[in-house]
């Protein structure tokens, strides 16, 4: 258990639809990041969020977008969605220069 | 070229067998190394860091090459518990993770 908690588990979206996904870091985290698991990839690095600022962000379109929140939880949004876009979305949360540790991730099939 | 290249596997190897992964990484810049471990249709949990000196953890033991730009991971007496895949990941300054594909393994009774 990391303490890290994501919803929704599970949610099916066709071409097109917005989709909303979110997160709760662990107590005395104020960083938190997203990756993209696609089906027998490695995660791949969306974003990441520092004290509510957007401070990296990796090879990904603008439709990928986000929000910290003042207590550190987090949002990835993701609008216009393609069939690529289905995965596994993974949200880690770390103290400043600390570890990260991974919520059980969101999982996302686009139809 | 990916930045971090790994054997996908499957590893097929029998309990007690000695396995090792290897990894290499195209960014010289890299920073931090690590092995991740992933169970099926599970989030990656951090396994070990890894530090040119080589360092130890129980049955693991993990080495870097920085010239090489070359990772590598040795389980020693494998466990049916150890079955999983195993991510390579380095970093840079800024600290986002970058994961290889990953390798699978697989160990039987």
């Amino acid at each position: 258990e990391t303490g890290v908690t994501q919803s929704p588990t599970h949610l099916i979206k066709t071409r097109g639809q917005q989709v909303t996904l979110r997160c709760s870091s662990q107590s005395g985290h104020n960083t938190v990041s997203w990756y993209q698991q696609a089906l027998g990839q490695g995660p791949q690095f969306i974003f990441q969020y520092y004290r509510e600022e957007e401070n990296g962000r990796g090879n990904f379109p603008p439709r990928f977008s986000g929000l910290q929140f003042p207590n550190y939880s987090s949002e990835l949004n993701v609008n216009a969605l393609e069939l690529d876009d289905s995965a596994l979305y993974l949200c880690a949360s770390s103290p400043e220069g600390g570890e990260l540790f991974f919520g059980e991730g969101s999982r996302l099939t686009v139809l | 070229r990916k930045e971090v290249e790994q054997d996908p596997g499957p590893f097929n190897v029998p309990e007690g067998a000695t396995v090792a992964f290897n990894c290499t990484y195209s960014n010289s810049a890299s920073q931090s190394f690590f092995w991740y471990r992933q169970d099926c249709r599970k989030e990656p949990k951090l396994l070990m860091s890894v530090y040119s000196s080589g360092n130890e953890d129980g049955r693991f033991t993990a080495q870097l090459n920085r010239a090489s730009q070359y990772i590598s991971l040795l389980i020693r007496d494998s466990k049916l518990s150890d079955s999983a895949t195993y991510l390579c990941v380095v970093t840079t300054g800024r600290r986002a993770l970058t994961f290889g594909s990953g390798t699978r393994l697989q160990v039987q009774p």
